[in-house]
């Protein structure tokens, strides 16, 4: 089945330490999205990569930092300036545009 | 600059009455509009979108939308609301004039049918 996958579900950081989260898809989108969901705030921009070896910041990016070596793999790392990480984290992809975006099921990251 | 709002954070309705959730929308130019659903600890889900065309969409589980320019707006309705349709509801919008790639969401609204 092609989908989009975020791995793991549910992480653990101590403060201090980087941590990175997966996310790979089959469904041979070009653009890869990470958004940051926060209660009451809706979702928020991370990074995004519209082809790969190519990614622009987004709204929030001071403390990440992704790559795109492949297609199918949009890598995001949560630095430990990222002063406070814990969140829900979504990735997408998408065709383009006038397409709707493809989620992955989230990775919950708390900082212990 | 592209922006969103969802002016209620908390809709209720009875189970089997109409429901509706409002987004309306500021883009410079023409805008793509979606909405989508989230259940618990889970990912976003499409439900429908507005391109082009008629202006009104149908999408997922009965959902509709109807796109309105003159107010810029996005309402999601549905005739008959179920105890299921319980969930978290995104409006998001991409403005689509060149350079304005990104997809920007509303802070969700928190739909409760109520049996």
């Amino acid at each position: 089945d092609g989908g989009i996958t975020q791995s793991p579900k549910y992480l653990f950081r101590k403060e201090g330490q980087n941590v990175t989260l997966s996310c790979e898809q089959n469904l041979n989108h070009d653009a890869m999205y990470w958004y940051r969901q926060d209660p009451g705030q809706g979702l928020r921009l991370i990074y995004y990569s519209q082809i790969v070896n190519d990614f622009q910041k987004g709204d929030i990016a001071e403390g990440y930092s992704v790559s795109r070596e492949k297609k199918e793999s949009f890598p995001l790392t949560v630095t430990s300036a990222q002063k406070n990480p814990t969140a829900f984290y979504l990735c997408a992809s998408e065709t383009g545009w006038g397409t709707e975006a493809f989620f992955g099921q989230g990775t919950r990251l708390t900082v212990v | 600059a592209q922006s969103v709002a969802q002016p209620e954070d908390q809709v209720n309705v009875a189970e089997g009455n109409p429901l509706t959730v409002k987004c309306t929308y500021s883009v410079s130019g023409n805008p793509y509009l979606f909405w989508y659903v989230q259940y618990p600890n889970r990912g976003l889900q499409f439900l429908l979108k507005y391109i082009t065309g008629d202006n009104l969409v149908k999408g997922s589980y009965g959902f509709e939308a109807e796109f309105n320019k003159s107010q810029t707006s996005f309402h999601l309705k549905k005739p008959s609301a179920l105890v299921s349709d319980s969930a978290l509801y995104f409006c998001a919008v991409r403005d689509t004039n060149f350079g304005n790639e990104k997809l920007t969401f509303g802070t969700g609204t928190r739909l409760t049918i109520i049996p």
